[in-house]
């Protein structure tokens, strides 16, 4: 079983609709969560970063973690075109590396 | 620019060749990270840096791998006598103590 285990979709939604992403991980010693944006053949960009167990809100994205059952999810809103991508959730127990998913491929049509 | 930048952006070799990496980080970042990705699937860590010191390598990196950074500032990434094995996407992150970590647009290598 994989540290971290995440749907690698694809996922098609229509313009303006919710999105909803999510992972699972195994290891409870995790406590910083991160979501990254990986176009093609770019290096991941960095979305949200959240500490511990809460809710985290930036423009768009909201990301949630939920340590107690070991679920983090990112929610995008008003989905664009634009946002079409490959979505990473990351995650590590003291800031060194980081464990990441296979990434969920997302398609927004206009 | 103030990025993570790195070099080459591509690299093509025959096996059995050795390559080199650069990775220049953001300036105020004394954590410098190296990752492998191969298509799709997350990036892997391989090894990480504080300032000039070599803090932690992943099973992963095997005897073939080197990672330098010797003043702290840019770091190498050599890989010696190239496998198929080999052919990824080498990326390099770079963090300041606050733990965020910050990608460059990666070294793609494909071992012929």
């Amino acid at each position: 079983q994989k540290e971290v285990e995440q749907d690698p979709g694809p996922l098609s939604v229509p313009e303006g609709a919710i999105v909803s992403l999510n992972c699972t991980y195994s290891n409870s010693a995790f406590q910083y969560f991160m979501w990254y944006r990986q176009y093609s053949r770019k290096g991941p960009e960095l979305l949200m970063y959240t500490y511990s167990s809460g809710n985290k809100e930036d423009g768009r994205f909201t990301a949630q973690v939920d340590k107690s059952s070991k679920y983090i999810s990112l929610f995008i809103r008003d989905s664009q075109p634009s946002d079409s991508a490959t979505y990473l959730c990351a995650m590590n127990r003291n800031n060194n590396d980081m464990r990441f998913g296979a990434g969920t491929r997302l398609t927004v049509k206009p | 620019d103030t990025g993570v930048s790195q070099n080459p952006r591509h690299k093509i070799t025959k096996r059995g060749q050795n390559v080199t990496f650069r990775c220049d980080p953001i300036s105020e970042h004394n954590r410098l990270y190296w990752y492998r990705q191969t298509l799709g699937q997350g990036p892997e860590f391989l090894t990480y840096f504080q300032n000039e010191a070599q803090l932690e390598k992943s099973r992963l990196l095997s005897d073939r791998f080197s990672a330098e950074r010797p003043k702290g500032s840019f770091s190498t990434l050599e890989i010696q006598r190239t496998e198929q094995g080999d052919s990824a996407m080498y990326l390099c992150a770079s963090s300041p103590w606050t733990g965020e970590q910050f990608f460059g647009p990666g070294t793609r290598l494909t071992v012929l």
